[in-house]
């Protein structure tokens, strides 16, 4: 089975600086995708990014971007010029490539802070 | 853009009693997946379905049931409700050729 673990329960960063959330992950499955889902005190589960294993290309999205490392099964989300929109929990997400309708596992989340 | 839609919004339940959650994909979305998250946890994984047929399942209890109709909505079913089950069910719905799963705005439930 599949495991998502988040490390950091939560994280600060002021307003325009730049913050990295870490994830890491078990498989022993080669082909998968890889998300960040934030989640605003609305509870509103909003993607962020995703990330195909097989592209080595690291994802951007505007502000958001990971480190993709897949031999160190590590995918961190790097987020730039802060906002105080950030604010929210943060959740990595694995999905294997298998089959039809695969389940999200989740990790525990990280919950990021943006100060003045 | 149409969104995942899902009904109620807020529930409130007596122990024992039964709770049916709906849950609505976006359009041509094919496949309906429910979570549910407990207060402070992450989501949890509970079923999907693909095309009208259960495709996964996950730590689903065996009073809950779910089914997906011709329309591609889904409902959870809940019975004999337990103040354990209090959470925010979550539905999602993805095309599946495509990897991203969309979330609906969830269904709080309390049991009292």
């Amino acid at each position: 089975a599949q495991t998502v673990t988040q490390s950091q329960p939560e994280m600060s960063v002021q307003e325009a600086e730049t913050v990295t959330l870490s994830c890491t992950y078990d498989t022993s499955e080669s082909d998968y995708y890889l998300f960040w889902y934030k989640q605003p005190p609305s509870r509103q589960m909003i993607l962020v990014i995703r990330q195909e294993a097989y592209k080595q290309q690291n994802a951007t999205e505007n502000r958001f971007s990971v480190n993709f490392q897949k031999a160190a099964k590590s995918f961190s989300l790097k987020i730039s010029d802060s906002q105080l929109g950030d604010a929210a929990m943060y959740f990595c997400a694995y999905r294997s490539a298998a089959g039809t309708a695969s389940k999200l596992t989740f990790g525990t989340g990280t919950r990021l802070q943006v100060t003045l | 853009a149409a969104g995942v839609i899902q009904s109620p919004r807020h529930l409130i339940k007596e122990k024992r009693e039964t709770a049916t959650l709906k849950c609505y994909p976006i359009p041509r979305h094919d496949t309906v997946y429910w979570y549910q998250q407990g207060p402070g946890q992450d989501p949890q994984f509970l079923i999907s379905f693909y095309e009208k047929m259960q495709s996964d399942k996950g730590s689903i209890p065996d009073r809950f049931s779910a089914q997906q109709f011709s329309d591609y909505h889904s409902e959870l079913n809940m019975s004999s409700l337990e103040l354990g089950d209090s959470a925010l069910y979550f539905c999602a719905s993805s095309f599946y050729t495509y990897n991203e799963q969309f979330f609906g705005p969830g269904t709080r439930l309390t049991v009292l």
